[in-house]
């Protein structure tokens, strides 16, 4: 089945606790995306990639790491989590170029104490 | 640049009665544009897009929307909502050739029995 699956679904840290969230997708696409949801914020979107080792910033991407060594792989890294940074987490990713439907993955609830 | 605006927070309706969900847009290029709904708790799964073919697009349960270029609109319709339809949904439009997203903050659709 083609999907993206994000992990963990849940977590819940404690202020500056080093953490990952782990995206991996298997339908070969070369675009990579993470968003943060927050009531009223719709989908903003924090780092994305074309392609391996290739990455860039969104809208959002402070307190935020990417990596993309592998093309299936796109982890979240938040080095020193902080309270402002509890939120939904979504992965996404697509083929290239415009126009390309992106598929998402269920969800990281994340909360920072 | 590109932007959305979702014109309603919250709508709601009446079972059997017409669901409008109003979207307008913003794009420095010919836009592709895109209509998400997230049931509560899940990701977010694509209802339908328009990428410079037909202006009228159908996708699934129902739903369509119409690209008016002269309104910068998509505004996304249902003849008729069931209480399935009740959920978040999301105006997202693609303009740049890495096919990054910018979502609208979401309306939230509430169906009464």
């Amino acid at each position: 089945e083609a999907q993206v699956t994000q992990n963990p679904r849940y977590l819940i840290t404690v202020t500056g606790k080093k953490l990952t969230v782990t995206c991996s997708q298997n339908m070969n696409h070369e675009y990579m995306s993470w968003y943060r949801q927050d009531p009223g914020l719709g989908l903003r979107q924090i780092y994305y990639s074309m392609n391996v080792e290739v990455t860039d910033k969104g809208d959002v991407p402070e307190g935020y790491k990417v990596s993309r060594k592998e093309k299936r792989n796109f982890p979240l890294i938040l080095e020193s989590p902080s309270p402002n940074q509890t939120s939904l987490y979504f992965c996404a990713s697509s083929l290239r170029g415009r126009g390309r439907e992106q598929y998402f993955g269920p969800g990281t609830r994340l909360t920072v104490t | 640049a590109q932007s959305v605006t979702q014109l309603d927070s919250h709508v709601s309706v009446s079972e059997g009665t017409p669901v409008l969900l109003r979207c307008n847009y913003s794009s420095s290029y010919s836009p592709s544009l895109f209509w998400y709904v997230q049931h509560p708790n899940k990701g977010l799964q694509l209802l339908l897009k328009y990428t410079s073919a037909a202006t009228l697009v159908k996708g699934i349960n129902g739903f369509e929307a119409e690209f008016k270029k002269s309104e910068t609109s998509f505004h996304l319709t249902k003849p008729s909502a069931h209480m399935s339809d009740a959920a978040e949904y999301f105006c997202a439009v693609s303009g740049g050739s890495q096919g990054n997203l910018i979502f609208g903050k979401g309306t939230k659709l509430s169906v009464k029995p």
